[in-house]
């Protein structure tokens, strides 16, 4: 079974902090994604990453940067957290082509206070 | 319009009904598509692929159809474990990553 670990369930933070979102996967997929999930809105893309040191922008990366050093880490990077990236954040992996079910990690619910 | 529409819900059953969903896609490319169940405040999990012939899992049938642009998914004999929020979710056919998901149909079962 594939197995997405991200490392923290819950983390709360304050505005203006850099916070680090960590996501390693053991199935050797080469590509991974960051999502955040807020009700009513489903889930939207951040950034992805289809190698390492390679990254994508997806729709809302505003706010938001990436680290892909090693093909099983992909790291979230908040660089100043305000209080409307509260949200629940879900990292993802599935393997080439493009059009495979992606496996996703528990999520981290952030809280910016 | 949206690239993944579904009703939103809620769907409130009976233990042992069965229920229909529907999810329509605007990109006629579209190459995959799943289901995926979501419980509150957990990870989307995959429930099944859905294949131009149609997928049977179970309690759990898929159709795809192509020429209308929408997918469905039939859950019979339903079951209280069974609630749940229910994603759609498609891959265009660009060899692209851009996997877009459904905002989901929450089902609720009743004893």
């Amino acid at each position: 079974d594939v197995k997405v670990t991200q490392s923290s369930r819950y983390l709360v933070k304050r505005t203006g902090e850099k916070v680090f979102l960590e996501c390693v996967q053991d199935m050797d997929h080469e590509n991974m994604f960051w999502y955040r999930q807020d009700p009513g809105l489903g889930l939207r893309l951040i950034y992805f990453s289809y190698d390492v040191k390679m990254k994508e922008k997806g729709d809302i990366p505003e706010g938001y940067s990436v680290s892909r050093e090693k093909k099983e880490r992909f790291s979230l990077i908040l660089e100043s957290a305000s209080t409307n990236q509260t949200s629940m954040y879900l990292c993802a992996s599935t393997s080439p082509p493009g059009n495979q079910p992606q496996h996703f990690g528990d999520g981290t619910r952030l809280s910016i206070l | 319009r949206k690239e993944v529409e579904q009703d939103p819900g809620p769907f409130n059953v009976p233990e042992g009904a069965t229920v229909a969903f529907n999810c329509t896609y605007s990109n006629s490319a579209s190459q995959s598509f799943f289901w995926y169940r979501q419980d509150c405040r957990k990870e989307p999990k995959l429930l099944m692929s859905v294949y131009s012939s149609g997928n049977e899992d179970g309690r759990f049938t898929a159709q795809l159809n192509r020429a209308s642009q929408y997918i469905s998914l039939l859950i019979r004999d339903s079951k209280l474990s069974d609630s749940a929020t229910y994603l759609c979710v498609v891959t265009p056919n660009t060899g692209g990553f851009k996997t877009i998901f459904g905002a989901g149909t929450r089902l609720f079962v009743k004893a």
